[in-house]
């Protein structure tokens, strides 16, 4: 079964703090991602990556930086958190949609940011 | 860029009956991906089914298939035989021809009455 877990789970953060979500996948995927997900606006991709030392911009990525030193491991950081930040953020991991890839994405359990 | 649209914010049915859920999309690709997502109470987030778009067969799995009309970009998702615990969040989502990016609608939250 494909795993995806993210730390920490829950956290409280000081506006202006610094705050890094991480993200480990064991399903030897080439690609992550980071969502954000905010009532109204269902799943809003923030950044993504397609193998280890690659780091593409989703739709909203201001605010955020994305790192990704392994094929496992993908990190969300927010050096200057915000209150307007405040969010459940989703890690998944997926293969290529074409070909002999499914391009099913699996999700961990999320991450509830509260910046105060 | 491409653009996923839910214009069902919320559905109520009763147990055992078939509902649908609307969805439609934008792209320039010519070859793209089509994805339903649920979304349970506690926030696990699954796949269900996936619909190509070269494809014209609509896709089914066990008591799920898509509504699937290419000129009017619509990708709707058929629950038929609805159960209580099928009560969750559907997202539909657009993957593009490189495979990478995955851009979801908004949900729609389905009740399932007894």
């Amino acid at each position: 079964e494909a795993a995806v877990t993210q730390s920490p789970r829950n956290k409280v953060a000081v506006t202006g703090g610094k705050v890094t979500l991480s993200c480990n996948q064991t399903n030897n995927h080439n690609n992550m991602y980071w969502y954000r997900q905010d009532t109204g606006h269902g799943l809003r991709l923030i950044h993504y990556s397609y193998g280890a030392g690659s780091t593409e911009k989703g739709d909203i990525p201001d605010g955020y930086k994305a790192s990704r030193p392994s094929q496992e491991n993908f990190s969300l950081i927010l050096e200057l958190a915000t209150p307007s930040q405040t969010s459940v953020y989703f890690c998944a991991s997926g293969d290529a949609a074409g070909g002999e890839g499914t391009g099913q994405l699996y999700f961990g359990e999320g991450s509830k940011l509260t910046v105060l | 860029a491409q653009k996923v649209t839910q214009t069902q914010t919320s559905i109520s049915v009763m147990e055992k009956t078939t509902v649908t859920m609307d969805c439609v999309y934008e792209t320039q690709d010519s070859s793209y991906f089509l994805f339903w997502y649920k979304q349970t109470a506690s926030g696990e987030i699954v796949f269900l089914i996936r619909q190509d778009s070269y494809k014209k067969e609509n896709a089914t799995v066990g008591h799920y298939s898509l509504n699937f009309q290419k000129p009017k970009s619509s990708i709707g998702l058929i629950i038929t035989a609805t159960q209580i615990e099928d009560s969750a969040v559907y997202f539909c989502a657009m993957r593009d021809d490189m495979g990478y990016k995955l851009t979801f609608g908004t949900g729609t939250s389905l009740l399932v009455d007894p």
